[in-house]
């Protein structure tokens, strides 16, 4: 079965860029999670889609960041303009039941 | 608010020289704890779901334990293949749809 897919793997950009990351969940998993680590923080959730729609995105930083995600199956997460304090590791997470999370490998990003 | 706190921050071990790491947390109304292992380089990797006070699971040469306040990780005997970061978290949010991670333990297992 294959896992969660995410790229790039990395990706530098400079303040001010646009940036775009995909997620491929695993296939028939309806709930895909973002989460972020920033330098020398814990990971912290960003959003929640259940299918293509927002279930939560209480941890969106603010409004330079748009998810989608296409008819239930892959996800995007945009930063658009991109600051320094963006950088850091976004990870992707699917799951079938809202408890046994898949984690992606993650896409590091660093805004120089 | 939610809060995990993992300790110690590292911890190095010969190998065969067992171990804990813990994980407390506060939280209003657990509805489920996890752990994870993370390598370099890749995403966190699931190990465990705990949900109530009492409730063990074991993998291995891991037993993960649970009490009302906090988690341990025991590690017996370990191999340097067990060297990685490991994650505590709690289920969380007004729907249990996200994770509250702490900070992490960073074992390193020497041969």
């Amino acid at each position: 079965e294959a896992g969660v897919t995410q790229f790039p793997s990395h990706s530098v950009i400079e303040k001010g860029q646009t940036v775009t990351l995909r997620c491929d969940p695993i296939s028939g998993h309806d709930n895909l999670y973002w989460y972020r680590r920033v330098m020398g923080k814990e990971i912290k959730f960003l959003l929640h889609f259940v299918k293509e729609s927002k279930q939560d995105e209480s941890g969106m930083p603010n409004n330079r960041f748009l998810a989608e995600r296409t008819g239930g199956t892959y996800s995007t997460l945009k930063v658009q303009p991109a600051e320094l304090e963006d950088s850091g590791v976004y990870f992707c997470a699917s799951s079938q039941d809202r408890v046994k999370a898949f984690f992606g490998q993650g896409t590091r990003l660093t805004v120089v | 608010e939610d809060q995990v706190t993992q300790s110690p921050e590292a911890l190095r071990l010969q190998e065969g020289e067992s171990s804990s790491l813990n994980c407390s947390y506060t939280v209003s109304g657990l509805r489920g704890l996890f752990w994870y292992r993370q390598d370099p380089g890749k995403g966190p990797e699931f190990l465990f779901t705990l949900y109530s006070a009492g409730e063990e699971k074991e993998k291995e040469r891991l037993k993960a334990t649970l009490t009302k306040k906090e988690s341990f990780l025991h590690i017996t005997a370990p191999k340097p293949e067990d060297s990685a970061t490991y994650l505590c978290a709690v289920q969380a949010g007004e729907y249990g749809n996200k994770l509250v991670f702490g900070a992490g333990t960073i074992l390193r297992v020497k041969s």
